[in-house]
């Protein structure tokens, strides 16, 4: 049964510290989205890529945040410096027109 | 812009009832839809889809309903369970805004 996994499935840090989330999409899937869950903000697009390129990720904050895909098993989102307002659930999914997602990221910056 | 928008934030139903659970999109050359449940702790999973050259498709309890007239989708679901209480998503193929869903919470 092939799923999307993501880890830290937690995470609590301090505020100016450095947060790497990381993914492993679905063998064989080429999109992969990062999004980000907020009571308020519900479930929001940051970034996604097509075969490893990046796509969009006008929904990123470009001064603090960047997504790579290193290799096709391989997405990662860092935070630098992390700030209070950036806790939140992180979603990695993959797929095409149906996105297989994640377990997430529960992100807590003090 | 083109979205995609659930109706009601909320929804509370008894178990056993019938739940339905409506959404209007804009973009009308949309022609691929999917329904997601999100339970909680967890990340939002595929329930169901339709494509636009159908109205109508059916699940196991569950049945989407599409018109294309009015641009509506609804979710319904048959006999409600505890289990089903959850944050439904409803999307369009290559979806990239979900939005904050509709809540359902089944009553014992």
């Amino acid at each position: 049964d092939a799923r999307v996994t993501q880890t830290p499935r937690d995470k609590v840090t301090e505020m100016g510290q450095e947060v790497t989330m990381r993914c492993q999409p679905i063998l064989g899937h080429n999109t992969v989205f990062w999004y980000r869950q907020t009571m308020m903000q519900g479930l929001e697009l940051l970034a996604y890529f097509r075969n490893r390129a990046p796509l969009d990720d006008s929904g990123m904050p470009k001064d603090r945040f960047s997504a790579e895909m290193p290799d096709a098993t391989l997405a990662t989102l860092k935070i630098q410096p992390s700030e209070p307002r950036d806790s939140a659930v992180y979603f990695c999914a993959s797929g095409g027109e149906t996105q297989y997602f994640g377990p997430g990221t529960r992100l807590l910056v003090l | 812009g083109e979205s995609v928008g659930l109706h009601l934030p909320t929804l509370s139903v008894q178990e056993g009832d019938n739940s339905i659970i409506n959404c209007a999109y804009s973009n009308s050359a949309s022609d691929y839809f999917i329904w997601y449940k999100q339970e909680s702790g967890k990340g939002p999973q595929f329930i169901i889809d339709i494509r636009s050259n159908m109205d109508k498709r059916q699940g196991q309890r569950v049945t989407v309903l599409l018109n294309k007239t009015v641009k509506h989708l609804s979710l319904q679901i048959a006999a409600t369970q505890p289990g089903d209480s959850a944050v439904y998503f409803c999307a369009e193929g290559y979806a990239l805004n979900f939005g904050k869903g509709t809540s359902l919470l089944v009553t014992p």
